[in-house]
């Protein structure tokens, strides 16, 4: 596609339930990244997949949160038993690791969560 | 891991000044160093980049400068307008290919 595709874009659930947020990056990249961004705040790093490395865990807060990305392309986080505090724009971004173009990274245009 | 510290956190300047934000970073492995700019309910959008075999990249009225030695970086914007406004983030690759982001700085641009 011509750039990062997130669903669904806004998504409201009842604390307790499990949510799947999709993330389809741009063809070809290898590199993908999850973030989560509460309001007024920064990008807090959640998940780093790089080829067919093991992925960076090392933000995910808790162990209601997991992903996986399946052949290398698509992407998608799952929350379990959703909380109050999940509430946040999910942001998912990918971009090329090698070719003289690594690094530039490029978002989707987020999943709104909220739990009520 | 890479740490990433931006200063400063929040920024007012007036209309037509100009506007410096600063990050420094850990790894001196790190070999590329993005900005961002994130507007009021958008997506963070790359407004500029400088890999480590330059010291200085501009394009119109913004600008990067990167200091290998010390392991700093800083985005420059000048003649600042209203739509200058958002959240500006740094961020830092390292050899693994990670990105790291700096915490943000909110500029406004007062007319």
């Amino acid at each position: 596609g011509a750039g990062v595709s997130q669903s669904p874009s806004n998504k409201v659930t009842e604390k307790g339930k499990d949510v799947e947020l999709r993330c389809d990056p741009i063809s070809g990249h290898t590199a993908l990244y999850w973030y989560r961004q509460s309001l007024g705040q920064g990008l807090e790093f959640l998940i780093y997949f790089q080829g067919n490395s093991a992925p960076d865990k090392s933000g995910l807060p808790s162990d209601r949160f997991s992903a996986e990305r399946t052949g290398g392309s698509v992407s998608t986080l799952t929350i379990q038993r959703t909380q109050q505090e999940d509430s946040a724009v999910y942001l998912c971004a990918s971009s090329w690791t090698s070719g003289g173009a690594e690094g530039e990274l490029f978002f989707g245009e987020g999943s709104r969560l909220t739990v009520l | 891991g890479e740490n990433v510290e931006q200063h400063p956190s929040t920024l007012s300047v007036q209309e037509g000044d100009s506007a410096v934000i600063k990050c420094t970073y850990s790894d001196s492995a790190s070999n590329y160093f993005p900005w961002y700019k994130q507007e009021l309910g958008k997506r963070p959008q790359l407004i500029i980049d400088i890999r480590s075999n330059v010291g200085e990249k501009k394009d119109q009225r913004i600008a990067v400068t990167l200091n290998k030695t010390a392991k700093h970086f800083s985005l420059h914007i000048t003649e600042t307008q209203p739509e200058d406004s958002a959240v500006y983030f740094c961020a830092v690759l390292t050899n693994d290919y990670k990105l790291s982001f700096g915490a943000g700085t909110t500029v406004t641009v007062r007319a």
